[in-house]
């Protein structure tokens, strides 16, 4: 079967320092992989996406960015971080663009 | 612009009783209809879905309901646990770029004993 497992659990970050949040998928391979923000009363904002290695596509301009180094590793990447930027983080994984999303548990962040 | 909208915000029931959740969208290239159910400090779970060739999805207590004509689509929670209390999302997938899920805003689910 397969899981996805995303880390830290929670992470705690003073602005201007740099971020970097991991998320792997077992059990499949060639996964679609996506980075979702999730703000209090707002639902699910869809940040990245791939459809394979070294192929990202953003939805959202914003101060992150990311990297798919291998091809169930889902890497979200910040030089410095703004206040804006706390949230709760969280990666899914499909088998293919017409197939259903499975999240993780998803990263906390909260910056100071 | 909000492309699918979820009422209510939040909702008390009691055990036994059966909530509704609606969601209403105006995009007509939606052509996947997921709801999800999310527990605190967890990610959200696929929790059913549906098309929209289909009126009417169950699987086990929870049931979708889908009116294609008026662009809405609910979810029907029979025989409420206490259990079942928690965030529920409705999502909409663009056929036209098939990898994007556009989710309402959630319901808090409250089921008292």
């Amino acid at each position: 079967s397969q899981t996805i497992h995303q880390w830290p659990a929670t992470l705690v970050q003073p602005v201007g320092s740099p971020l970097s949040l991991e998320c792997t998928v077992e059990g499949t391979s060639n996964p679609n992989l996506y980075w979702y923000r999730q703000a209090a009363g707002r639902g699910l904002q869809l940040l990245f996406y791939s459809v394979g290695i070294g192929q990202i596509s953003s939805e959202v301009p914003q101060n992150l960015s990311a990297s798919r180094p291998q091809d169930r590793q889902f890497i979200l990447s910040s030089k410095k971080l703004l206040l804006s930027d706390s949230g709760f983080y969280l990666c899914a994984w499909s088998k293919g663009s017409n197939q259903p999303q499975h999240f993780g548990d998803g990263t906390r962040l909260s910056i100071l | 612009q909000q492309q699918v909208k979820q009422s209510p915000q939040s909702l008390i029931v009691q055990k036994g009783g059966i909530p509704i959740i609606n969601c209403a969208y105006e995009n007509t290239a939606f052509d996947y209809f997921p709801w999800y159910q999310q527990f605190p400090g967890k990610g959200p779970a696929l929790l059913i879905a549906i098309r929209p060739d289909v009126s009417e999805k169950k699987e086990g207590r929870f049931t979708i309901s889908f009116n294609k004509s008026a662009k809405q689509f609910s979810l029907h929670i029979m025989d409420s646990q206490p259990g079942d209390s928690a965030t529920y999302f409705c999502a909409a997938r663009d056929g036209g770029s098939n990898y994007k899920l556009t989710f309402g805003k959630g319901t808090l689910l409250t089921v008292n004993p």
